[in-house]
């Protein structure tokens, strides 16, 4: 069975800090991994990850995956309280075939 | 302005009683997928379709149904809505495969409560 695990669960930090999420898998056929941001309502894209150790960036946030050990890590660094939110980790797996199997999330609390 | 609508936002019904949630992208995507989101499981597939009239069970079908005769439109069909179906619902759509890129885009959810 695909599975997909994230952690911590839950994480609370003051403003400033820099935080580490992690995301494993365990699936059939790897695809792609992706992380998504969740506030108050849809989830919205971060990063797409397809390939071992090419981080990918875009601000204060950061993710690279590691295919050997099958996780990927997802940085923020210099936290704002606009950080505050649910962060999926989702992989795409199977064989010609959409098929996404998301993480529990982590639930990131930034305290200004 | 490229999005996915869903309808309703929130519905409570009971038990039994046969309802549709309707979801709509304008952006010509081919793949459209529902999940349901439960606090502690994370979001989970429920169905997904790759073109008009190609759809496929997610990690999660049971009690569920769905259909693709347009490519805007994904509807999802509860025949029988039971108590443990209350939960979050998201729409999504993307485009195929050979594109480039992921962006799955989100529909705003409906909320579900079975009573």
């Amino acid at each position: 069975e695909d599975k997909v695990v994230q952690s911590p669960l839950s994480l609370v930090v003051h403003e400033g800090d820099t935080v580490t999420l992690n995301c494993s898998y365990e699936v059939t056929n790897f695809r792609s991994l992706l992380w998504y941001k969740q506030e108050k309502k849809a989830p919205t894209f971060l990063f797409m990850l397809t390939s071992s150790g090419i981080e990918k960036k875009s601000g204060r946030l950061s993710s690279i995956l590691d295919k050997k050990e099958l996780f990927s890590i997802l940085n923020i660094t210099a936290t704002q309280t606009g950080d505050s939110a649910i962060y999926l980790c989702a992989v795409e797996a199977g064989w010609g075939a959409q098929k996404l199997v998301f993480g529990q999330g982590t639930r990131l609390t930034i305290n200004p | 302005e490229a999005q996915v609508t869903q309808n309703p936002r929130y519905l409570i019904t009971v038990t039994g009683k046969k309802l549709t949630v309707t979801c709509s992208q304008n952006m010509n995507h081919e793949y459209m997928s529902w999940y349901r989101q439960d606090p502690g499981l994370g979001l989970r597939q429920i169905y997904y379709s790759m073109n008009v009239e190609v759809t496929d069970k997610g990690d999660v079908p049971e009690g569920y149904k769905v259909s693709r005769k347009e490519k805007r439109n994904f509807p999802l069909i509860l025949e029988s809505p039971s108590p443990n179906q209350t939960s979050l619902y998201f729409c999504a759509s993307r485009t195929g495969p050979g594109t480039g890129g992921y962006e799955q885009y989100f529909g705003p959810g409906t909320r579900l409560t079975v009573t």
